[in-house]
C-alpha cells in the first residue's frame, strides 16, 4: 500500500540551529514528491516538487533532496518565521489522480 | 490574482443536518481536489474532479458524501446527515493540470466543520 511517513513529529530548534526533516515513502513508482508548509489555521502552501532521485531544489533557507526511498528538507540557520508544520506528499505512477500526504513535522524555532 | 477561495470558513451543524462546502479554484484551473484533515493528522485525499466530471472518488465515503464541479460556479462538497465524526477541516486545492502532468496544487484556507 502506498504510504508516506514523516519524522520527527515535532522539532524544536534555536534560531540559527540547522537541521533536517525526513519524509520516507513507499509507492509503486514515484511520479512526484511535493513539500508544503502549513501555518496554523491555514491551507498548505506549496514549496517544492521533486521528480527523480538525486534531484535538489532550494529556496531561501530551505533545500529539498530526494533519494529512491526518502526526501529530506534541510533548514539552514532557521528563523522564528520558519516555524510551521511541513508536509510532504507523493504522487504514484500507478494512480496519478491521488496524492498521499504524511502527517507532517511541526517545527518550532525559538529566538 | 485571487487564490483558491473556500466558504464558509467555519460551519457549525447539528447531527443529521446537511453541510455544503464551496470551493472556487484559481482562475483558469480546471482540476479540483478535496481533502479532509483531522487534528494532528495529515491530509486525506477524498475526491478529484474536473469540470463536470468526477475523476477519482476513491477516498470519499460511499454514503452521505458527494461532490460536484459544474461547468459554471464553484465546486461543492456535500455531506448529508452529518455525524460528529465528520468534524474536521476540509481543504480544497486546484491545479492547472492533473493526472500525468504531476502539477503542484494550490490550497484554499479550508472550511472547519463542527458537528454538535
Amino acid at each position: 500500500e502506498d504510504q508516506v511517513t514523516q519524522s520527527p513529529e515535532a522539532l524544536r530548534l534555536q534560531e540559527g540551529e540547522s537541521s533536517s526533516l525526513n519524509c520516507s515513502y513507499t509507492v509503486s513508482g514515484l511520479r512526484g514528491l511535493f513539500w508544503y508548509r502549513q501555518d496554523p489555521g491555514k491551507g498548505p502552501e506549496f514549496l517544492f516538487t521533486l521528480y527523480s532521485a538525486g534531484e535538489e531544489k532550494e529556496k531561501e533557507r530551505l533545500k529539498a533532496t530526494l533519494t529512491k526511498k526518502e526526501s529530506f528538507l534541510h533548514i539552514t540557520a532557521p528563523k522564528p518565521e520558519d516555524s510551521a508544520t511541513y508536509l510532504c506528499a507523493v504522487q504514484a505512477s500507478s494512480n496519478f489522480n491521488k496524492f498521499y500526504f504524511g502527517s507532517g513535522t511541526k517545527l518550532n524555532v525559538k529566538p | 490574482n485571487a487564490g483558491v477561495m473556500q466558504n464558509p470558513r467555519h460551519l457549525v451543524r447539528r447531527r443529521g443536518q446537511e453541510a455544503r462546502l464551496r470551493c472556487s479554484p484559481v482562475k483558469g484551473h480546471s482540476h479540483v481536489y478535496w481533502y479532509r484533515q483531522l487534528p494532528e493528522e495529515g491530509l486525506k485525499f477524498m475526491v478529484y474532479l474536473q469540470k463536470e466530471n468526477i475523476i477519482d472518488e476513491s477516498g470519499m465515503p460511499k454514503e452521505r458524501f458527494s461532490a460536484e464541479f459544474p461547468k459554471e460556479g464553484p465546486s461543492i462538497l456535500r455531506i448529508q446527515q452529518v455525524v460528529r465524526g465528520d468534524s474536521a477541516a476540509y481543504f480544497c486545492a486546484s491545479s492547472p493540470r492533473g493526472g500525468r502532468s504531476s502539477y503542484e496544487q494550490y490550497f484554499g484556507p479550508g472550511t472547519r466543520l463542527t458537528v454538535t
